[in-house]
């Protein structure tokens, strides 16, 4: 059965740190893996991340892909109070690739 | 707005109780998903729509759940006899094709007294 693992559960920092949130799964049939941001309410899409596109950058955020060792990081830099939220992670389930398999998610927060 | 949307926003009831939930996908989009989300918990897979079709079940629908999409638009999620352990986050998605373009609605959080 596929799994996703992240790490770690809760993290607390201080604005302007930088952070670095971990992602580490078990499919067999590797297709993409994606993060999203939670805040109080529906998950947000914030990386795709696929064989052809191994490395994402969206202003302070970015994220890789290490396909070999099976883990991927999101990476935020100069945190704001702002960025306090759940970070998920998912792969699609390898079978068929009709859903989304989630980790308990990262859940971080930035304090002033 | 035309993301997705869900109601109701949250649902209180009492144990034993019957409740539904409905969820109005992005108007293009052929693929429909619900999923449960517990507290410390990422979301959980309930079951999955083609248009009209339910294509896949997860275990964890146990027969007091029902989920409907007459017509390939919108979705009803229904809890028969509700228990306590139902209580959680209900969210939908939806998306054109591919399973990574998912949108997700705010979702409907109910509490079983």
């Amino acid at each position: 059965e596929d799994k996703v693992v992240q790490s770690p559960l809760s993290l607390v920092v201080h604005e302007g740190d930088t952070v670095t949130l971990n992602c580490s799964y078990e499919v067999t049939n590797f297709r993409s893996l994606l993060w999203y941001k939670q805040e109080k309410k529906a998950p947000t899409f914030l990386f795709m991340l696929t064989s052809s596109g191994i490395e994402k950058k969206s202003g302070r955020l970015s994220s890789i892909l290490d396909k070999k060792e099976l883990f991927s990081i999101l990476n935020i830099t100069a945190t704001q109070t702002g960025d306090s939220a759940i970070y998920l992670c998912a792969v699609p389930e390898e079978t068929g690739f009709q859903k989304l398999v989630f980790g308990t998610g990262t859940r971080l927060l930035v304090s002033p | 707005d035309t993301g997705v949307s869900q109601n109701p926003r949250h649902k209180i009831t009492k144990r034993g109780q019957n409740v539904t939930f409905r969820c109005d996908p992005i108007s293009e989009h052929n693929r429909l998903y619900w999923y449960r989300q517990t507290l410390g918990q990422g979301p959980e897979f309930l079951t999955y729509f083609q248009n009209e079709a339910q294509l896949e079940k997860s275990r964890l629908l146990s027969d007091r759940f029902s989920a409907e999409r007459p017509k390939g638009s919108f979705s009803t999620l229904e809890i028969q006899r509700t228990e306590q352990g139902d209580s959680a986050m209900y969210l939908c998605a939806s998306s054109f094709m591919t399973v990574e373009t998912q949108y997700f609605g705010p979702g409907t959080r109910l509490l079983v007294l």
